[in-house]
C-alpha cells in the first residue's frame, strides 16, 4: 500500500515568511509524528498526534511552530516568520497505534530559509 | 533523560567485510524499546528492527544481526558480508514506554561499502 507522503519535497523561502508543510500518513495509522533533521541537531522530535487526544507539543522549538491534524489523517506543520536556523529536513512518520510500534517515515520536506 | 550514543561517526569497509555498528543508550525506564533505521542516499528512513527491553535474544535477518545486552546498555548491529547497497547512514533509536513514545535518535553512523 501507499506509504507516508509529504509535500512539498523542497521549499525555499525568504526569512520572515510563513510556510506550511503537509503530511499524509499511511491509511489507518492513528499515530502521527513530526521530526526535524538538521546537521547541527541530528534527528529531533517535534510533535505527536494520537487519535483524538491532545497533541504532545513538547518538542516544538518555539511558538513560531504549530501543527494540526484534520480528521485524524492529514497533518500540516506551520512555521511562522521563518528564520535561517529553521532550515532543515522535516520528516513525518506514522504508526499503527499510539504504542511503541515501528514508525514509518515519509521522504521529508527540505526547507531552506534564505 | 533518555540518550542514545553512536560513537562511530563514519565507517568505511571493503565489500564482503563484516561490520558492526555500535549503539549505547541511557534510560531510567525499566520498559523501553530500541530501534534501528537505515537512511540511504535517497533520504527516506527505513525501519529495520524493534526490540523491547524484556527480550534480550539476539536476532538475525539474512545478513543483518542485532546483539542486545542490557548489562552494558548496548544494542549493536552487525552486517555480514557487506554489499555496496548497504551504504547508508544508520540510526539507533530509543522509545519510552509512555506518553508520545517518541523516538530519541543517536547521531547516526555513515557506513560506506567500497567495491
Amino acid at each position: 500500500g501507499a506509504g507516508v507522503s509529504q509535500s512539498p519535497s523542497n521549499k525555499v523561502t525568504e526569512k520572515g515568511k510563513d510556510v506550511e508543510l503537509r503530511c499524509d500518513p499511511i491509511s489507518g495509522h492513528t499515530a502521527l509524528y513530526w521530526y526535524r533533521q538538521s546537521l547541527g541537531q541530528g534527528l529531533e522530535f517535534l510533535i505527536y498526534f494520537q487519535g483524538n487526544s491532545a497533541p504532545d507539543k513538547s518538542g516544538l522549538p518555539s511558538d513560531r511552530f504549530s501543527a494540526e491534524r484534520t480528521g485524524g489523517s492529514v497533518s500540516t506543520l506551520t512555521i511562522q516568520r521563518t528564520q535561517q536556523e529553521d532550515s532543515a529536513v522535516y520528516l513525518c512518520a506514522s504508526s499503527s497505534a499510539g504504542g511503541p510500534y515501528e514508525q514509518y517515515f515519509g521522504p521529508g520536506t527540505r526547507l531552506t530559509v534564505t | 533523560a533518555q540518550k542514545v550514543t553512536q560513537a562511530q561517526t563514519e565507517i568505511s569497509v571493503v565489500e564482503k567485510e563484516d561490520v558492526t555498528l555500535d549503539c549505547v543508550y541511557e534510560t531510567r525506564d525499566t520498559t523501553y524499546y530500541l530501534f534501528w533505521y537505515k537512511q540511504p542516499p535517497s533520504g527516506e528512513l527505513v525501519f529495520l528492527i524493534r526490540r523491547n527491553s524484556f527480550d534480550e535474544q539476539n536476532e538475525i535477518s539474512g545478513r543483518y544481526s542485532w546483539n542486545f545486552q542490557k548489562s552494558t546498555s548496548s544494542f549493536n548491529f552487525t552486517i555480514t558480508a557487506s554489499q555496496v547497497v548497504d551504504s547508508a547512514v544508520y540510526f539507533c533509536a530509543l522509545s519510552e514506554n509512555q506518553g508520545a513514545q517518541k523516538l530519541v535518535f543517536g547521531q547516526g553512523t555513515r557506513l560506506t561499502i567500497n567495491p
